[in-house]
């Protein structure tokens, strides 16, 4: 449901390796987002697209990466730059007003062993 | 950028009573608020919305109010019940910008 699939639900990374999350959407969204989201941290902005070419840093963009290069799709690669990088990862998308309800995928948990 | 302030951070209640829950908002230009809702190990939905032109919107037992002078937007919950306990998430959003999310109140509704 919802028209946005993120994979994989769980992903196990060593320390120094750099790791790509997948985030497709097929709702025709100009807008896609990436969140982080730790206890008592609500979500935190990572990077956001609004268009196919063209992405701005969040928030919290310090050792992530994106490429935008379809509209459908909005990888984000958490690289070894990333000194925390264990955490709940939640891609969203949207329309731009007045429809602007974010639908989000179901989430990538990734944890660092 | 848009800063969100989100209160309470936890809320206990009893099955039957109100919930409220208070967001604050900086950017002027905002005139979107949305609040989601997320149960354990789900992804945030969206449960209600209110746009700048609207003072307050219900939805049966949800309710949201808009204060743009103030600058803050409520979320209220009436006749609580055990399936209503979740992490809420209120947003504003510019249109000029992104989405920008409080901290979430995790709402506790005990029988």
């Amino acid at each position: 449901d919802g028209g946005i699939t993120q994979s994989p639900k769980y992903l196990f990374r060593k320390e120094g390796q750099n790791v790509t999350l997948s985030c497709e959407q097929n709702l025709n969204h100009d807008a896609m987002y990436w969140y982080r989201q730790d206890p008592g941290q609500g979500l935190r902005l990572i990077y956001y697209s609004q268009i196919v070419n063209d992405f701005q840093k969040g928030d919290i963009a310090e050792g992530y990466s994106v490429s935008r290069e379809k509209k459908e799709s909005f990888p984000l690669t958490v690289t070894s730059a990333q000194k925390n990088p264990t955490a709940f990862y939640l891609c969203a998308s949207s329309q731009d007003l007045p429809t602007a309800e974010a639908f989000f995928g179901q989430g990538t948990r990734l944890t660092v062993v | 950028g848009e800063n969100v302030e989100q209160h309470p951070s936890t809320l206990s209640v009893q099955e039957g009573d109100s919930a409220v829950i208070k967001c604050t908002y900086s950017d002027s230009a905002s005139n979107y608020f949305p609040w989601y809702k997320q149960e354990l190990g789900k992804r945030p939905q969206l449960i209600i919305d209110i746009r700048s032109n609207v003072g307050e919107k219900k939805d049966q037992r949800i309710a949201v109010t808009l204060n743009k002078t103030a600058k803050h937007f409520s979320l209220h919950i009436t006749e609580t019940q055990p399936e209503d306990s979740a992490v809420y998430f209120c947003a504003a959003f510019s249109g000029y910008s992104t989405l920008t999310f409080g901290k979430g109140t995790m709402l506790l509704v005990s029988p």
